[in-house]
């Protein structure tokens, strides 16, 4: 049962353009949701988050979309560079001792 | 500021042959602690989590262990492994209580012959 998911396995976008990465939930319990970069070999370093008070969260590059009537949340990268091609993950916290459940990934690959 | 260890980077290891990768944290106290394991082309899948010393939660029924031994120390074990175990092994670390991140190691790739 994949709670967390990531229907787009990989995605090319053009350098300066933007990045819409998009996740979608099953579980309303879901209260805090973060996104994560994967470089191969390496673990993944935390990028962005929101709770579910919220439904926009910008830290620079990186602005986080969360629509709770339709458990989906997004992350937008603007302008994208390809020092962003990597794996991103969307993860849930579920409340219980910051645990977080894990999508599948999406491998995004700027192109010069 | 805060570090995690995770050791060995790489491990080759026969079918049916023990195991024990390690993780520890440095710079700070009471951590929960993860360990996750992604699979070839596959999420993170957290295999067990801990809040505090001796406290050990196992999310999936698998082959393997996990321990706590001291405070920002993490082991994974297995008394024999299986082809089925091979992957990349993460450990990760969290402030205890309210919402917070996770912060990764730098992963044990497992390969089992």
């Amino acid at each position: 049962d994949q709670q967390v998911k990531q229907n787009s396995p990989s995605l090319s976008v053009q350098e300066g353009r933007i990045s819409i990465l998009n996740c979608d939930y099953t579980n309303s319990m879901f209260d805090y949701f973060l996104w994560y970069k994967k470089y191969p070999a390496e673990g993944p370093t935390f990028l962005i988050s929101i709770s579910s008070i919220k439904d926009k969260n910008e830290d620079g590059r990186f602005t986080v979309f969360l629509n709770k009537s339709a458990k989906h949340l997004s992350l937008h990268i603007v302008p994208s560079q390809p020092g962003d091609s990597a794996v991103y993950f969307c993860a849930a916290h579920t409340g219980t001792a910051s645990k977080l459940t894990f999508g599948t990934g999406t491998r995004l690959q700027v192109t010069l | 500021s805060q570090t995690i260890h995770q050791w060995p980077a790489t491990l080759v290891q026969p079918v049916g042959s023990p195991l024990s990768l390690e993780c520890t944290v440095e710079g700070t106290s009471n951590p929960n602690l993860y360990w996750y394991r992604q699979a070839a082309g596959r999420g993170l899948q957290l295999l067990f989590y801990s809040v505090g010393i001796g406290q050990i939660s196992s999310e999936v029924p698998q082959n393997l262990s996990a321990s706590r031994p001291q405070d920002r120390q993490f082991i994974l074990s297995s008394k024999k492994l299986l082809l089925s175990d091979s992957g990349f092994y993460l450990c990760a670390w969290s402030i205890s209580g309210g919402y917070n991140e996770q912060f990764f190691g730098p992963g044990t790739r497992l390969t089992v012959l």
